[in-house]
């Protein structure tokens, strides 16, 4: 049962352009939600975070946005850039599992100089 | 930010051998840390939750057993992979959550090959 869904397996951008990175959830208990960037054979680093109580939050090239009606989040990242690429990985943390964190399958983005 | 080390980051064993991984929190105390394995081209999967001064956690179709893990101080987790077999091959990561914050920070993580 995949709780988080990060349905595009990959993702490719022009530098200088805008990247969306999507993540659906299915679980209404979630209420903590985490943008994490990981590179091969690296552990993830986390990028960004946002609370159930609020629907958008900013952090330099980095927004995300939550649309719980939906349980739909998403990553922008304006500009992109080369260094941008890697696997982008959404997860969501909810109810008493205190720092369990589901994740998705992940997103490779491509940026192309 | 807060640093999360593993040691070692690259270890080949023998079938039927056990392996130790360590997990450190190098400047924030931790009292839970997880352990998360990664096969490739997939997501990350946690297989238990490490709980200093009592026994880990396991999710479901994890072998306890097979996975142990001991949380030694509020700094250091250990997992080994006991009689270790070709299909435990993977990536496993760690990561600890400091006291004061939903963020998980996660350690480099050690590649596994069983021969």
């Amino acid at each position: 049962d995949q709780q988080v869904k990060q349905n595009s397996p990959s993702l490719s951008v022009q530098e200088g352009r805008i990247s969306i990175l999507n993540c659906d959830y299915t679980n209404s208990m979630f209420d903590y939600f985490l943008w994490y960037k990981k590179y091969p054979a690296e552990g993830p680093t986390f990028l960004i975070s946002i609370s159930s109580i609020k629907d958008k939050n900013e952090d330099g090239r980095f927004t995300v946005f939550l649309n719980k009606s939906a349980k739909h989040l998403s990553l922008h990242i304006v500009p992109s850039q080369p260094g941008d690429s890697a696997v982008y990985f959404c997860a969501a943390i909810g109810g008493t599992s205190y720092g369990k964190l589901t994740f998705g399958q992940g997103t490779i983005l491509t940026v192309h100089p | 930010g807060a640093v999360v080390s593993q040691h070692p980051s690259w270890v080949i064993c023998k079938s039927g051998t056990s392996v130790k991984i360590e997990c450190r929190s190098l400047d924030f105390q931790a009292t839970t840390m997880f352990w998360y394995r990664q096969f490739p081209k997939q997501s990350l999967m946690l297989m238990a939750t490490s709980n200093e001064g009592s026994k880990a956690t396991y999710e479901q179709g994890v072998e306890k057993d097979k996975f142990l893990i001991n949380h030694a101080s509020l700094t250091l987790s250990t997992l080994t992979v006991t009689s270790a077999h070709p299909e435990d091959s993977s990536f496993y990561i760690c990561s600890a959550p400091p006291r004061t914050t939903y963020e998980q920070y996660f350690g480099p993580g050690t590649r596994l090959t069983v021969t």
